[in-house]
């Protein structure tokens, strides 16, 4: 049983579409993030939930938006996409409280490409 | 300023090698994490620290706060230890983890 999985693995879409990304953890955690990782493998914090209430907003841009249905799950939209959005996203979960102080458990990451 | 950074950025090896990788930080933290991404891209958590050492299997991690530093080290690396490497730092001052720029490893047969 996959315990962080994300849909789709890979998205191929076109400048100014809107597309979503879906992840859902089985481990039974309450905390969960998105993290970007950009053309030089370089990891960075977007957004992270904690019982579905928004902990982490680090400066995306406002096109980006978190969801979370509930503490399973984390999903990601973003709208009017741009080539700089191109990246690998990741999402992860953890156990307990803010993000950092326990492991974390990461999906298999979503390849995004934008034409 | 939060600043994590690692060394070598890239590491080549022979199969049975003893392999170090090192990660400093620049202010005091709260945990420190050393993760590894394969080759086809997944990331496996391996240790979370605050202090002093752990080991599994063959990985070894170590953290000095006072020196503000972590090393993880492989003994008798194997080609399937080819992998980058990743650092990452809860800081005191923060709830969000920094990544340092990761550490490729090579190891040749």
């Amino acid at each position: 049983d996959t315990a962080v999985s994300q849909t789709p693995k890979y998205l191929v879409t076109q400048m100014g579409n809107d597309k979503s990304i879906k992840c859902e953890q089985n481990l039974g955690h309450d905390t969960m993030y998105w993290y970007k990782q950009d053309s030089k493998k370089f990891l960075k914090i977007m957004f992270s939930y904690n019982n579905k209430e928004l902990i982490i907003n680090e400066t995306v841009p406002n096109r980006f938006s978190p969801k979370s249905p509930d503490k399973a799950h984390l999903n990601l939209h973003i709208n009017s996409l741009e080539l700089g959005d191109s990246a690998v996203y990741f999402c992860a979960s953890s156990q307990g409280g803010r993000g950092g102080n326990q492991p974390q458990h990461f999906g298999d990451g979503t390849r995004l490409s934008i034409l | 300023k939060n600043e994590v950074e690692q060394s070598p950025q890239n590491l080549t090896a022979q199969e049975g090698e003893f392999i170090t990788i090192n990660c400093s930080y620049s202010v005091g933290i709260s945990a420190l994490h050393w993760l590894q991404q394969h080759p086809g891209g997944g990331i496996v958590s391996l240790f979370m620290l605050s202090s002093g050492k752990k080991k599994h299997g063959r990985l070894i991690a170590t953290i000095n706060i006072q020196e503000k530093h972590s090393s993880l080290h492989i003994t008798a690396s194997h080609p399937r230890d080819s992998a980058v490497y990743i650092c990452a730092v809860r800081f005191s001052n923060t709830d969000k983890l920094i990544f340092g720029t990761g550490t490729r490893l090579q190891v040749f047969p």
